[in-house]
């Protein structure tokens, strides 16, 4: 069935930088964009981060323009996120979406990220 | 950025009542409207894309309407799984926004 499925939880100390990472199955990975959308605890979702699996091209949340490195490897379906400098303020889940035309369709379980010295 | 505002922040109705949420756009949006459903401690999932047109195996009770810079998600008859979390969401410009989200609670 499609799929997308996320890289564990990390626990990571303020200031340093992080990388969930996203396996898709079950479909043509190539014919998609892959998006980054996360949840604060409690709070709602954020978007802030698109890649296209065929060209590689991106756009940013310009909040996290700075901070988020993107990357896809066609020949494992495997799409990457990574984010520097870590805040506090960044402990949240993570989620990569299946994101084409018609919304995003297909979710990862979520990888949660703590930020804590 | 196209800030999407939603409304009510939360919603009380009764089961087998009708919800209407709505979803307001800063900015025409067209119709690169899609709305989400998220129940607690899951994934959210998507319901609703284009607006008006639903997802693959979503209920025939979630319907959406709208364009340019208004939005409705309608749930005919509400049942006790439909007490969650939903959200809109553009995708006409970047970048992608999400509106803050509307709890729908048992009256």
């Amino acid at each position: 069935q499609v799929q997308l499925v996320q890289s564990g939880a990390e626990v990571k100390k303020p200031g340093a930088s992080v990388t969930v990472s996203c396996k898709a199955s079950g479909y043509n990975f190539n014919l998609y964009g892959v998006s980054w959308v996360r949840q604060a605890p409690g709070q709602g979702l954020e978007w802030m981060a698109w890649i296209s699996a065929y060209t590689g091209n991106t756009n940013y949340a310009q909040r996290f323009q700075d901070r988020v490195i993107m990357t896809i490897d066609t020949s494992t379906s495997t799409a990457s996120m990574e984010l520097r400098s870590l805040r506090s303020d960044d402990t949240a889940v993570y989620y990569c979406t299946r994101d084409n035309v018609k919304g995003m369709d297909v979710w990862g379980q979520g990888t949660t990220v703590t930020v804590s010295s | 950025e196209i800030v999407m505002t939603q409304s009510p922040a939360t919603l009380s109705v009764s089961p087998g009542e009708r919800a209407t949420l709505s979803c307001r756009a800063s900015q025409s949006a067209s119709t690169d409207v899609a709305w989400y459903q998220q129940k607690p401690g899951q994934t959210p999932r998507l319901l609703i894309y284009g607006a008006f047109t639903r997802a693959t195996g979503i209920p025939a009770r979630f319907s959406g309407s709208g364009s340019g810079t208004e939005f409705t998600l309608t749930i005919s008859s509400l049942q006790s799984e439909d007490f969650v979390v939903y959200y809109c969401q553009q995708y006409n410009k970047w970048p992608r926004t999400f509106g803050q989200g509307t709890k729908v609670e048992i009256k």
